[in-house]
């Protein structure tokens, strides 16, 4: 079946630093989302993205779908203690097919 | 209330005991989906509903029964679990069984279970 890799599994940064993680895949998607998930609640969606290439921010995140359609990466840039939890992503294949695959997540923690 | 909602937050359970989870959208989505959240792994489908008609049974053990009186609420049937079972179950719906592409899941917060 589909797999994505995430990468990096956990991180460790300073309050105020750029952060990057990133998920790919054996095969192709059509949509690339990325969700966020604090510690006791459920995910919760950040970014969709729908073309290859497309570039989309919210807020300080910002998140790309790769060219090959087979990765896609998300950035958050002057990090705050508030950004900690685990980030997920996750890629659809298209059609009427409901499935979503998702990443076994990254575990950001920020120290103030 | 808006969103998701999934009672009760936490449930301890021998493994002789049977108990239910429920969950409750108010988005007016016509499908909704249990996952099963452990340690380390992915995410794991376990069921698919779409307008109260399961679409995916995902391979999941029998000791797992849901149930889907309509579209607004689903249900997860516990009996005679294991340890092993023990993990974070979460409900999500979506405007309708493609629509996720547009909108993502819509997750609640969970269940946290724990089987002793």
């Amino acid at each position: 079946g589909q797999q994505l890799n995430q990468s990096p599994q956990s991180m460790f940064i300073q309050e105020g630093e750029d952060v990057s993680m990133n998920c790919t895949s054996s095969s192709i998607f059509n949509t690339w989302l990325w969700y966020k998930q604090d510690p006791g609640e459920g995910p919760v969606l950040l970014i969709a993205l729908y073309k290859a290439g497309e570039l989309t921010s919210n807020g300080r995140l910002t998140a790309q779908f790769g060219i090959t359609r087979k990765d896609s990466f998300l950035n958050i840039s002057a990090s705050i203690p508030s950004d900690v939890g685990i980030y997920f992503c996750a890629g659809h294949s298209g059609g009427s097919n409901y499935k979503l695959t998702f990443g076994k997540g990254t575990l950001l923690t920020v120290n103030p | 209330e808006t969103g998701v909602t999934q009672t009760p937050r936490h449930l301890v359970m021998g493994m002789t005991n049977k108990k239910s989870l429920k969950c409750e959208q108010h988005l007016g989505h016509n499908a909704m989906y249990w996952y099963k959240q452990s340690a380390k792994k992915p995410l794991e489908l376990m069921f698919v509903y779409s307008l109260e008609e399961r679409v995916e049974n995902n391979s999941v053990p029998s000791r797992f029964s849901p149930e889907c009186p309509n579209s607004s609420h689903l249900f997860l049937h516990l009996h005679t679990l294991q340890p092993e079972d023990s993990a974070l179950y979460l409900c999500a719906s979506s405007p309708g069984t493609g629509g996720h592409t547009r909108y993502g899941y819509t997750f609640g917060s969970g269940t946290r279970l724990t089987v002793v």
